[in-house]
């Protein structure tokens, strides 16, 4: 099944403690994303990759990191999470025409950070 | 500045009535496309229509159709025969850059509506 996979689901974790939430896509996708989400704020860019090695920043990408050391993977890191990273986190993947199929979403991930 | 406007933070709709759900953009990208997305309560996002800036009709999916108003700069979503399992969070989407076949760029959303479909 094509799909977008993110783990962990729901991850509950102290202030400072460096953590990483993986995105894997089996669909040989060149584009993928990290949002998060915020009520009332809609979804958020945080880091975007074009293709591997080729990383540039989205709109809020201050605490946090991506690598793309290969297609498939796309992983985000906190290096030291702070309790306003706590939000919904989504990654996402896209083929060459995004206008067909559009862009497909990992179910999320829920980040508390206390 | 906000780059997608959805100015209707929630509405309601009677069962099996149309509703239109409102989107405004802004870019001076000439190259650019137009999502919409929909999220219910279980939290995943699922496409449901796509707008390019050069399409030269309105996009069409089942029950689910855009009227794009290009220099209103607009990309209103319209639900016909609105039901109950359409309760849930929308969001209207543009993408940026990216190269001419719409590859890639930045996806940029709008703050969402949440629709009811009452029974």
């Amino acid at each position: 099944e094509a799909q977008v996979t993110q783990n962990p689901r729901y991850l509950i974790t102290v202030t400072g403690k460096k953590l990483t939430v993986t995105c894997s896509q089996n669909m040989n996708h060149e584009y993928m994303s990290w949002y998060r989400q915020d009520p009332g704020l809609g979804l958020r860019q945080i880091y975007y990759s074009m293709n591997v090695e080729v990383t540039d920043k989205g709109d809020v990408p201050e605490g946090y990191k991506v690598s793309r050391k290969e297609k498939r993977n796309f992983p985000l890191i906190l290096e030291s999470p702070s309790p306003n990273q706590t939000s919904l986190y989504f990654c996402a993947s896209s083929p060459d025409r995004p206008q067909l199929y559009g862009y497909t979403f990992g179910s999320g991930t829920r980040l508390t950070v206390v | 500045a906000q780059k997608i406007t959805q100015t209707q933070p929630g509405m309601f709709v009677q069962e099996k009535e149309a509703v239109t759900l409102d989107c405004t953009y802004d870019t001076s990208d000439p190259s650019y496309g137009l999502f919409w997305y929909k999220q219910p309560s279980s939290g995943e996002m699922i496409f449901l229509i796509y707008q390019g800036s050069y399409d030269q009709q309105n996009a069409t999916e089942g029950r689910y159709s855009l009227n794009f108003q290009k220099a209103r700069k607009s990309a209103n979503l319209v639900i016909s025969a609105s039901q109950l399992g359409d309760s849930a969070m929308y969001f209207c989407a543009m993408r940026e850059g990216g190269s001419f076949y719409n590859q890639g760029g930045k996806l940029i959303f709008g703050q969402g509506t949440e629709l009811s479909v009452k029974p």
